[in-house]
């Protein structure tokens, strides 16, 4: 079974500029997560999708920040102007469906963000 | 909120036993997940508890008390590869029941030595 992709692994841009990650789950994942990890911390939650429904999106800075998950599969994040404070990894997880007793989440390998 | 605490970093001796705790501070609360991480890896699934008691796969262990906004994770028969960051993390539904999520803690950095 193929684990989730995330592309790019990494990316360097300055300040102000735009720049979006992609993730594609698990096949048959209904929910798909985006964290921020910043170095030294935990994932904190950046948005949740339910098949292609925003679920919670409380912690989004939606000034900047902005996801979708067309189709209910891929899903794509962007940030659009970056700030210094953006230099993070930005994980994509996906569960089998949300509320499941499994509780298990699936993540892939991140996204490297340098913001110059 | 959600506030989760864990220490930041651990070393043990291969081959010991070491013991990593979490104590957290929830508006909601529907288990304590494990997370492993190796740098610059990603968060893998150790173990979940819904309910007290230990839980037990293999080499590793945790515990939940729910009274006493606790757990924590077992490692036994430690090895060099268990070096890595530890994250205790709640299980909540802030939304409903489709709305699964969880807060992670800031890790534990665990060291194995020989």
């Amino acid at each position: 079974e193929a684990g989730v992709a995330q592309s790019p692994r990494y990316k360097i841009i300055e300040k102000r500029q735009s720049v979006a990650f992609w993730c594609n789950p698990i096949s048959g994942h209904a929910t798909l997560y985006w964290y921020q990890q910043i170095l030294g911390q935990g994932p904190k939650l950046l948005i949740q999708f339910q098949n292609n429904g925003v679920v919670d999106d409380s912690q989004l800075p939606k000034d900047r920040f902005s996801a979708e998950r067309l189709k209910g599969v891929d899903s794509t994040l962007k940030i659009q102007p970056a700030k210094l404070e953006d230099s993070a990894v930005y994980l994509c997880a996906s569960s089998p469906r949300a509320g499941t007793a499994y509780n298990e989440q699936f993540f892939g390998p991140g996204t490297r963000l340098t913001v110059l | 909120g959600q506030s989760l605490e864990q220490p930041s970093e651990v070393t043990a001796v291969e081959g010991a036993i070491v013991q990593i705790n979490c104590t957290y501070q929830t508006s909601g609360f529907y288990g304590l997940s494990w997370y492993q991480q190796h740098d610059g890896g990603a968060p893998t699934f150790l173990s979940y508890n819904g309910l007290d008691g230990l839980e037990e796969t293999g080499r590793f262990s945790s515990f939940l008390s729910r009274s006493d906004s606790y757990g924590y994770l077992l490692l036994q028969e430690l090895q060099m590869k268990d070096s890595a960051s530890y994250f205790c993390a709640v299980r909540d539904q802030p939304s409903g029941a489709g709305s699964y999520q969880l807060t992670f803690g800031k890790g534990t950095k665990l060291s194995v030595i020989p």
